[in-house]
């Protein structure tokens, strides 16, 4: 299976801030997602990471909250905007290379305070 | 649009014997795939088994097995001989093969009692 990593691996938070979280895969792969969790909650998809192109957002999520980067095959980076106590959650990405194969990162445990 | 139903918030089994996680899911897409994860305390998502929809044998991966019964829209999730380390959260999800979007369940919260 493939390794799929994060930084941080957890952070906390002053409200008004923004965070900045990593993805980063050891092999090339067209489709990587960013997902939240909320406390006690399932994964909602935020967005797609498009590889040179815009990412392509979910309902309810938007780019000046939640911009995102995919600079090349191997990385992204979500970025958690203008912090509240409502964004504390755990974010994780994922690459999938095919339709049988989507791997999880250890996910990012963020606390706003 | 695709759903995904875990009606089980959370489940007991005793250590050895076996478990099934119900999982039901809604889709208009002919072909999708249905996936199974765990995620323990650490809060990773641990890749379990997949299953495709036009797959005609039931996925196994080692103690876990999936339950795919087409026509009823179910993927349950079998445990066998089930471990302490089994204690966890268990999310089933489906994902469309044309734009790999992949919705999940609410999940179910296995207890392994010794």
């Amino acid at each position: 299976s493939a390794v799929i990593s994060q930084k941080p691996s957890r952070d906390i938070c002053q409200r008004g801030t923004s965070l900045t979280i990593q993805c980063q895969v050891d092999s090339q792969v067209t489709m990587m997602f960013w997902y939240r969790q909320q406390p006690g909650q399932s994964l909602t998809l935020i967005a797609t990471a498009n590889q040179g192109s815009e990412a392509t957002y979910e309902s309810g999520f938007v780019i000046d909250k939640f911009p995102i980067s995919r600079p090349n095959l191997t990385f992204s980076t979500l970025t958690v905007s203008n912090m509240s106590p409502e964004d504390s959650s755990i974010y994780l990405c994922s690459a999938q290379w095919s339709t049988d194969t989507q791997y999880f990162g250890p996910g990012t445990r963020l606390t706003v305070l | 649009a695709q759903k995904i139903t875990q009606t089980q918030p959370g489940m007991f089994v005793q250590e050895k014997e076996a478990v099934t996680l119900d999982c039901t899911y809604d889709t208009s897409d002919q072909s999708y795939g249905l996936f199974w994860y765990k995620q323990p305390s650490s809060g990773e998502m641990i890749f379990l088994i997949y299953q495709g929809s036009y797959d005609e044998q039931n996925a196994t991966e080692g103690r876990y097995s999936l339950n795919f019964q087409k026509a009823r829209k179910s993927a349950n999730l079998v445990i066998s001989a089930s471990q302490l380390g089994d204690s966890a959260m268990y999310f089933c999800a489906i994902t469309n093969t044309g734009g790999f979007k992949t919705i999940f369940g609410a999940g179910t919260r296995l207890f392994v009692k010794a």
